[in-house]
């Protein structure tokens, strides 16, 4: 069955360091992949997702991820990390037909932003 | 523009009672989503509408969850008997078309069954 793990349930960075949040999903076909955020009292919203091609994605905010067929990942980064990036993240999968597109996410991974 | 708005933004209900939960897509959208987030499930995908296309309700953990989207636009979400483990926030989408067109996300109603 397709899912998707986020091995860290929480991560803590430093403002201005940088920043990694893991994801390795499970699909028998090429992915549909996404990263959404949802920050506190806000709806989730999208960052980048990846259908085809070139294997890095950029998104808004700053933010960049990178998928990787042969270690089943879908990695989210961003070189320097601002306090207003404290969220949580889910990476997601999604199943398509051409009538839609469920998405099957992640537990999430919740970012806290130190000084 | 408009975003998706849902509605109420909060539900408290007895259990066994029937509740009701709306969604109003983005205009123009005619792709419809529903997912459910909660504590011990996380996100969950619960059902999906397309044009006239017949929805998929592969998601839909009992047969007391139902919906329906009435002249392409709005949606119910309907739990009838409510039970303690369907308190979660339900959370809806809409996408411009199908396929994997990118899908925004309302606020939520998040749901309290006592």
């Amino acid at each position: 069955a397709q899912s998707v793990t986020q091995p860290d349930i929480h991560i803590t960075v430093s403002e201005g360091a940088s920043l990694e949040l893991r994801c390795n999903y499970s699909y028998g076909a090429t992915p549909y992949l996404f990263w959404y955020v949802q920050s506190p009292g806000q709806g989730l919203q999208l960052l980048l997702k990846y259908f085809s091609g070139d294997t890095l994605v950029q998104g808004i905010k700053g933010f960049e991820a990178e998928f990787k067929r042969s270690q089943s990942s879908f990695n989210l980064r961003k070189p320097s990390v601002h306090w207003s990036d404290a969220a949580e993240y889910f990476c997601a999968v999604g199943l398509s037909n051409q009538a839609g597109t469920a998405l099957i996410f992640g537990k999430g991974t919740t970012l806290s932003v130190s000084s | 523009g408009a975003g998706v708005s849902q509605s109420p933004s909060n539900k408290v209900t007895e259990k066994g009672k029937d509740v009701e939960l709306r969604c109003d897509p983005i205009s123009g959208h005619t792709a419809l989503y529903w997912y459910r987030q909660s504590l011990g499930q996380g996100l969950e995908f619960l059902i999906y509408f397309q044009g006239n296309s017949a929805p998929d309700k592969s998601g839909l953990p009992s047969d007391r969850f139902s919906a329906e989207r009435t002249g392409g636009s709005v949606s119910t979400l309907t739990i009838q008997r409510t039970q303690q483990e369907d308190s979660a926030v339900y959370l809806c989408a809409s996408s411009l078309g199908g396929g994997v067109g990118t899908q925004y996300f309302g606020p939520g109603t998040r749901l309290l069954v006592l």
